[in-house]
């Protein structure tokens, strides 16, 4: 089954700790990106990534760190969160940029206390 | 910033009835697209439309783009309890790679 898969689904951290969430598709997707999602400000770009090795800053990616060693994968790593980072996150790939529709990830739900 | 803004915020009505969404956005675009969201969820595709497209179907949704307006509409006709949820538009700007998303309309069909 075409997917993305994040992982985890709910994480509960302290600040400063430093976490990571892997995103994988298995589409052969070129086009990767990472999305937070919060009350009243709909879904805004952390970062994004137009094929291996290629990755580029989104609306918001301050505190964020992102690789992508290889098509598949793209994990989004918080190297020191903070209570303001607790939101709702979502991965998605497309097959191009942004010429054809996203597939979405089932998102992590992270809470930085 | 977002790009696009999706009005109302909210929409409430009775099953079989049809639910019309706008999106507004600020730069030329190369597409336009709808997702749907349940409750905290994935986004879910629904259609995209190009620049140089008008309109476009796809089973009971039909889908708008006045380029020199910069908006969008989405009808969902004869709406199903099923049908409730947040539908978001997201534009694919000209000259960038970054895809936008608005704040969403939250779509409520009653039984």
């Amino acid at each position: 089954e075409a997917q993305v898969t994040q992982n985890p689904r709910y994480l509960i951290t302290v600040t400063g700790k430093k976490l990571t969430v892997t995103c994988s598709q298995n589409m052969n997707h070129e086009y990767m990106s990472w999305y937070r999602q919060d009350p009243g400000l709909g879904l805004r770009q952390i970062y994004y990534s137009m094929n291996v090795e290629v990755t580029d800053k989104g609306d918001v990616p301050e505190g964020y760190k992102v690789s992508r060693k290889e098509k598949r994968n793209f994990p989004l790593i918080l190297e020191s969160p903070s209570p303001n980072q607790t939101s709702l996150y979502f991965c998605a790939s497309s097959p191009r940029t942004g010429r054809d529709g996203y597939t979405f990830g089932s998102g992590t739900r992270l809470t930085v206390v | 910033s977002q790009q696009g803004e999706e009005d109302p915020q909210a929409l409430s009505i009775q099953e079989g009835e049809n639910a019309t969404m706008n999106c507004s956005y600020k730069t030329s675009i190369n597409n336009l697209q709808w997702y749907r969201q349940n409750s905290g969820r994935g986004l879910v595709h629904l259609i995209l439309i190009r620049s140089n497209e008008r309109e476009k179907h796809s089973g009971r949704l039909r889908v708008t783009l006045d380029t020199s307006k910069k908006s969008s509409s989405l009808l969902i006709t004869a709406s199903r309890a099923a049908d409730t949820a947040s539908y978001f538009c997201a534009t694919d700007r000209v000259n960038n790679n970054d895809m936008r998303f608005g704040a969403g309309t939250r779509l409520t069909v009653k039984p």
